[in-house]
């Protein structure tokens, strides 16, 4: 059974203090490991699809990384605009996703 | 590109009516379209998978008859809730897979049932 786990669960961070997420992942087959981006209220939207280990993926303040085990979102520099709930999620070939619970990040100004 | 929309946003019904929630994929064709609910503060649950043109494939525990999902064109899904209660409230989210692997999905339709 696929598995996917996300920490912290909550992250406070001040404006410009650069952090990361993590996202740790057990698959049979790893088909793509995705990163959503959810606000309060509103359905998750798309950031990024990562396929092998090595690979990353860059979208202004943030970059998503991937290992045979995890994955990382490095966000730079945040802005108060990026406090949301970030999603990560594996599709492991049954064309379902999987997801984790998700890490809360507050950005204060 | 990759646009999913939910009709409608939120919607209130009384006990033991039927609800039915509209998911379009705007941009492109979507062959596979999925059905999540999320609780307050929980990650996304897997309802079902709709496939064009044939039944849904219902996840353990979700009741299908309860649940009913069509999957008429490449662009449009739709979830019935029938016989709503308020066990049922919940924030209901479609999406819809470009390609073979990528999810895209929609606003979210927030049910209350009194």
């Amino acid at each position: 059974e696929d598995q996917v786990t996300q920490s912290p669960e909550a992250l406070r961070l001040q404006e410009g203090e650069s952090s990361s997420l993590n996202c740790s992942y057990t698959v049979s087959g790893l088909r793509g490991l995705f990163w959503y981006r959810q606000d309060p209220g509103k359905g998750p939207e798309f950031l990024f699809t990562l396929y092998s280990a090595g690979e990353e993926k860059e979208k202004e303040r943030l970059k998503a990384t991937l290992t045979k085990k995890e994955s990382f979102l490095h966000i730079t520099a945040p802005k108060p605009e990026d406090s949301a709930t970030y999603l990560c999620a594996v599709n492991s070939g049954y064309s379902t996703l999987t997801f984790g619970k998700g890490t809360m990040l507050l950005v204060s100004p | 590109g990759a646009v999913v929309s939910q009709h409608p946003s939120r919607v209130i019904c009384k006990s033991g009516t039927s609800v039915k929630i509209e998911c379009r994929s705007l941009d492109f064709q979507a062959t596979t379209m999925f059905w999540y609910r999320q609780f307050p503060k929980q990650s996304l649950m897997l309802m079902a998978t709709s496939n064009e043109g044939s039944k849904a494939t219902y996840e353990q525990g979700v009741e299908k008859d309860k649940f009913l999902i069509n999957h008429a064109s490449l662009t449009l899904s739709t979830l019935t809730v029938t016989s709503a209660h308020p066990e049922d409230s919940s924030f209901y989210i479609c999406s819809a897979r470009r390609g073979s692997d990528e999810q895209f999905f929609g606003p979210g339709t927030r049910l209350t049932v009194l």
